[in-house]
């Protein structure tokens, strides 16, 4: 079946550092792949998004390519900032609009 | 964007009892909606997906009888979690697709004592 892997927190980064979580994924067919970001007591909301190989989701100084070659998704930004520190949610779907298959969640712990 | 709420965002009750809890979507329509569970610390794990105007569509391992789900019509799906006991304690999550993105309630936190 379908799998997201991400690497395990949490991650403690100072302010203006660079940012990579790693996230990998299985699947049988050709996924969407997503990052969804959750704020401390706060729901979960979508971060970005690509829907095929090559493409690069961006929003926020977040951004992330979709690698088929090497099944991975990892997320990237260039400067954190201590409003970035939040639980991280790799995932896949099969379509659009059809459920969703979560990694684990990364946390990001950012000090000023 | 979307809205989707949840109702209760806490509740506490005694093992044995039922729970209700509710996800609408506040300014969309939506055929399928979907239930997930977290654990602390853990990711999310999907239960199952309501579907409106038939049956819900459970995962492997999910209990149908015990976590009921009503799609009631095109802005609401309830999860009620029958005699509820100490191990259904969670954070349940409910999502409803628009376009080409999923929106997710707040979350509901089930303490069963």
């Amino acid at each position: 079946g379908n799998s997201v892997t991400q690497m395990e927190g949490p991650v403690t980064l100072s302010e203006e550092a660079f940012l990579t979580i790693n996230c990998t994924y299985t699947a049988t067919g050709y996924p969407s792949l997503f990052w969804y970001v959750q704020y401390p007591g706060e729901g979960l909301q979508l971060l970005l998004k690509a829907t095929k190989a090559d493409d690069k989701g961006s929003n926020k100084g977040f951004e992330a390519t979709y690698r088929k070659e090497t099944t991975s998704f990892h997320l990237e930004k260039g400067s954190v900032q201590v409003s970035d520190s939040a639980v991280y949610f790799c995932a896949l779907s099969e379509s659009y609009g059809n459920k969703l298959v979560f990694g684990a969640g990364t946390i990001l712990r950012v000090k000023s | 964007g979307a809205v989707v709420s949840q109702h209760p965002s806490r509740v506490i009750c005694k093992s044995g009892t039922s729970v209700k809890i509710e996800c609408r979507s506040l300014d969309f329509q939506a055929t399928t909606m979907f239930w997930y569970r977290q654990f602390p610390k853990q990711s999310l794990m999907l239960m199952a997906t309501s579907n409106e105007g038939s049956k819900a569509t459970y995962e492997q391992g999910v209990e149908k009888d015990k976590f009921l789900i009503n799609h009631a019509s095109l802005t609401l799906s309830t999860l009620t979690v029958t005699s509820a006991h100490p191990e259904d304690s969670s954070f349940y999550i409910c999502s409803a697709p628009t376009g080409q993105t999923q929106y997710f309630g707040p979350g509901t936190r089930l303490t069963v004592l």
